[in-house]
């Protein structure tokens, strides 16, 4: 079945520094979403990418989606303590169904 | 103001025991999920519905059971039969195919 590995599990950066998550499919995927969960909240949508080789961004935060709709990431320019939190991918099957990564842990120490 | 409630926040089960876990939605979405998390991991779908009176098995639905015979409500039951049920469970909605999905607050689940 499809597979979604989602790397690193933790990062832990010093504030101001850049941070990066990746996710992969083992299979083509019709679309990725971003979530991020707070520590001891529900995970919040980010943003979704549908088109081979998309990039968007939201202020400091810019996601990708692969050319070949395999594997997309989430980049996190001079992080800052608000950002701490685990941020998944979800990986589209084409249904109703979504394969959540295992989720970056993001710490960022002031 | 629109959006996903749960209930309860925390919940204990004794051996041998049924408890259901409870998911509301003003957002008039057609689909809705069952999630559960455990520490330090990523999230498992249990069971999900795309339509009233209708629903499909996760990746993990043995020991769950759930219904859909109002479209607010998608309640799981978590039976005897799911021996490790200990976790975090997160119900959410969606729109569509392609649209993002609304997660309420969870439910903790322990055993006593």
């Amino acid at each position: 079945g499809q597979q979604v590995m989602q790397i690193p599990q933790y990062q832990h950066v010093q504030e101001g520094e850049d941070f990066t998550t990746y996710c992969n499919s083992s299979t083509t995927l019709s679309n990725i979403q971003w979530y991020k969960q707070r520590p001891g909240g529900h995970p919040v949508f980010l943003i979704q990418l549908v088109k081979s080789g998309e990039v968007k961004k939201q202020k400091r935060l810019t996601f990708q989606f692969g050319e070949a709709k395999k594997n997309s990431s989430l980049h996190i320019t001079a992080t800052q303590t608000t950002d701490v939190g685990t941020y998944f991918c979800a990986s589209g099957t084409g249904t109703y169904k979504y394969i959540f990564g295992t989720g970056t842990r993001l710490k960022v120490l002031a | 103001d629109g959006g996903i409630t749960q209930s309860p926040k925390y919940l204990f089960r004794k051996e041998g025991q049924n408890v259901t876990l409870s998911c509301e939605q003003n957002l008039n979405h057609d689909a809705m999920y069952w999630y559960r998390q455990d520490p330090g991991q990523g999230l498992r779908l249990i069971y999900y519905s795309q339509i009233v009176n209708d629903f499909q098995k996760g990746d993990i639905a043995e020991g769950y059971s759930v219904s859909r015979e109002k479209k607010e409500s998608f309640p799981l039951t978590v039976t005897s039969a799911q021996k490790n049920p200990t976790a975090f469970y997160l119900c959410a909605s969606g729109q569509g195919k392609t649209q993002p999905q609304h997660f309420g607050d969870g439910t903790r689940l322990s055993i006593l």
